[in-house]
């Protein structure tokens, strides 16, 4: 079945740093990936759209320049949270779906920040 | 009204139980339904895809109610490694996934 390749899965950094997270699809090609992130006992919540080739569309309430997206190429995008603070701290979970309809989302491993 | 609609939950069920979840989504136009689980601190997985004749695997059956929007989730004989939480995953169109926010099942001894 297509696998979602998420990296790191774990990040504990001080405040101000800027982290990237890779999300790969590793068997097939994604010209759409999603990423959401995910506080404690609650639901997924879609950050953004990542696009190959073009810019990524956000969802309301969600900084752009905060939260930067580059989906280069078919089988990765990148999140990069930058200038990251205690309260970015959160899941962040990558997806992706094969084309066709119907077709569901699979989820990369996620990556725990953790800003200090 | 919430586009993807779960009750939270808790259900608390002994082993082999028989227990359901129900799920309720808002756009008419939504096209296809699936079953997340995920287990806590991990990612979601897909647990199956919801078909308009209903499917079955193993202990678990979906079915989906277009004319009452609804879809639900049955888990026969209930394990303990079936604690976790299920999500309710609806596809709007192609690339417009809603999620519900879950519910929470713990099965006991």
């Amino acid at each position: 079945g297509a696998v979602v390749s998420q990296h790191p899965s774990r990040v504990i950094c001080k405040s101000g740093t800027s982290v990237k997270i890779e999300c790969r699809s590793l068997d097939f090609q994604a010209t759409t990936m999603f990423w959401y992130r995910q506080f404690p006992k609650k639901s997924l919540m879609l950050m953004a759209t990542s696009n190959e080739g073009s810019k990524a569309t956000y969802e309301q309430g969600v900084e752009k320049d905060k939260f930067l997206i580059n989906h280069a190429s078919l089988t990765l995008s990148t999140l990069t949270v930058t200038s990251a603070h205690p309260e970015d701290s959160s899941f962040y979970i990558c997806s992706a779906r094969l084309e066709g309809g119907g077709q569901p989302q699979h989820f990369g491993d996620g990556t725990r920040l953790s800003i200090l | 009204r919430k586009e993807v609609e779960q009750d939270p939950g808790p259900f608390n069920v002994p082993e082999g139980a028989t227990v359901a979840f129900n799920c309720t989504y808002s756009n008419s136009a939504s096209q296809s339904f699936f079953w997340y689980r995920q287990d806590c601190r991990k990612e979601p997985k897909l647990l199956m895809s919801v078909y308009s004749s209903g499917n079955e695997d193993g202990r678990f059956t979906a079915q989906l109610n277009r004319a009452s929007q609804y879809i639900s989730l049955l888990i026969r004989d209930s394990k303990l490694s079936d604690s976790a939480t299920y999500l309710c995953v609806v596809n709007q169109n192609n690339n417009d996934m809603r999620f519900g926010a879950g519910t929470r099942l713990t099965v006991k001894p």
